[in-house]
């Protein structure tokens, strides 16, 4: 199983990035996957889920500025980040999900928002 | 929401030692409970699901016990590659994770 994202960078507050997420190693279509983030020097918040079937949830922090979905052809995730703020900065993660817990998880890409 | 609080930050073992970490749910959760170590340069693991239950991979020094609101991870004879970040997580509403404890080799 790997999971690579890609994606992040700086950018200023109150535009937009996008976030993906390459899997391999595993039928991505029949998983559910999360993103995850780190603040720096600040703990882990789960961000987003997306089922199998594409059903989605956010974190209320996120709710309205940031969409999670898949596109299961080509084996990736993404999470569109609109609005951004400097309290978005932080390694955005993806993990897989094995009953509601993430089994395995990439290395992160960072997003730094600031003008 | 569901609060996750490891009260302790930071602990320093020898290796050969035995450690507890715990984690304290703010309302009760039954078993939803995992633990996750992470350590430098590399990506997290997923150690224990269902707050005991070991995850495929990991060492049987590796324990999880409780239920409810109050939970431990337990790890015997530390071993070198134990070293790094834990953090507990609660998935019974949502997703919320502990602020991690450090353990670092005394």
């Amino acid at each position: 199983v790997q999971l690579v994202e890609s994606g992040g960078g700086l950018v200023q507050p109150g535009k937009s990035l996008k976030l993906s997420c390459s899997a391999s190693g595993f039928t991505f279509s029949s998983y559910g996957m999360h993103w995850i983030r780190q603040a720096p020097g600040k703990g882990l918040d789960w961000v987003a889920y997306i089922s199998s079937s594409s059903g989605t949830v956010y974190a209320d922090a996120v709710k309205g500025r940031f969409t999670i979905s898949r596109d299961n052809a080509k084996n990736t995730l993404y999470l569109q980040l609109n609005s951004l703020k400097s309290e978005d900065t932080a390694i955005y993660y993806c993990a897989r999900s094995l009953r509601r817990v993430y089994d395995y998880w990439g290395q992160g890409v960072m997003v730094t928002v600031s003008s | 929401d569901v609060q996750m609080t490891q009260s302790l930050s930071y602990l320093a073992a020898s290796p050969g030692e035995s450690v507890s970490i715990s984690c304290k749910a703010s309302k009760s959760i039954s078993n939803y409970l995992a633990w996750y170590q992470q350590k430098p340069g590399e990506a997290y693991k997923l150690l224990i699901y269902s707050g005991s239950t070991l995850q495929s991979g990991t060492p049987s020094r590796f324990s999880g016990s409780g239920s409810g609101t109050d939970f431990t991870l337990t790890i015997r004879s530390l071993e070198p590659e134990d070293f790094g970040l834990y953090y507990c997580q609660q998935y019974y509403e949502k997703f919320t994770f502990g602020s991690g404890t450090k353990l670092e080799i005394k």
